[in-house]
């Protein structure tokens, strides 16, 4: 059992350059997220879905895109990355996103360096 | 706003006990998580309060107090490898975690 398996461990990426940064869960978990993790700073949702076929915005959406086209892959998006998307990437899932007692669990991580 | 306050860095003793503190002032609440992440890894679940008083899970303990927005993980004799990070996160109002920025707790021999 895997769990939540994210790609690429770690990028280093040009400024301006498209980047889509997978995760997979095999846990048939109905909820899923996307975190940023930077120094000093609790982590941030970028996007969230809560069902496969929607999703919605988190606290920093800008300059990501995600989509959900079945349960298990939930794939994020930089459009155009610049430096200060320089940040570690956190994927999560979850059993149901509206329960109060919903554990999220967390992927790995993607390290991602933009110049 | 919404805030999650912990304190940045602590250190304790080997077989010693230290009490890590989380503050919080969140648009509705609905429960509160405690997550431990090793340095370059993933955050994993320690512990889940949503009501007051405390939960007890081995060396780890979690105390809630609802009404002064508080709460606390408490860990009993500590080992080498409770060397980490331990983040406080509440669940608001629309089953989002707000999380703290962590507490990195370093043990000495």
């Amino acid at each position: 059992i895997a769990g939540i398996t994210q790609a690429p461990t770690s990028q280093i990426l040009a400024a301006g350059r498209r980047m889509t940064l997978r995760c997979t869960q095999d846990m048939r978990h109905n909820a899923m997220y996307w975190y940023r993790q930077d120094l000093g700073l609790g982590l941030r949702l970028i996007h969230y879905s809560n069902t496969a076929g929607t999703t919605g915005k988190g606290e920093v959406p800008d300059g990501y895109s995600v989509s959900r086209a079945n349960t298990d892959d939930f794939p994020l998006t930089l459009a155009s990355a610049v430096p200060s998307q320089t940040s570690v990437y956190f994927c999560a899932s979850s059993d149901s996103g509206t329960s109060g007692t919903d554990t999220q669990y967390f992927g790995p991580g993607t390290r991602l360096t933009v110049l | 706003g919404q805030n999650i306050d912990q304190p940045t860095e602590m250190t304790a003793t080997e077989g010693a006990i230290v009490q890590i503190n989380c503050t919080y002032q969140t648009s509705g609440f609905n429960g509160l998580f405690w997550y431990q992440q090793h340095a370059g890894e993933a955050p994993t679940f320690l512990s889940y309060n949503v009501l007051d008083g405390l939960e007890e899970k081995g060396r780890f303990s979690s105390f809630l107090s609802r009404s002064k927005g508080y709460s606390y993980l408490l860990l009993k004799e500590l080992q080498m490898k409770d060397s980490a990070s331990y983040l406080c996160a509440v669940m608001d109002s629309n089953y989002q975690l707000i999380w703290g920025a962590g507490t990195k707790l370093i043990i000495k021999p």
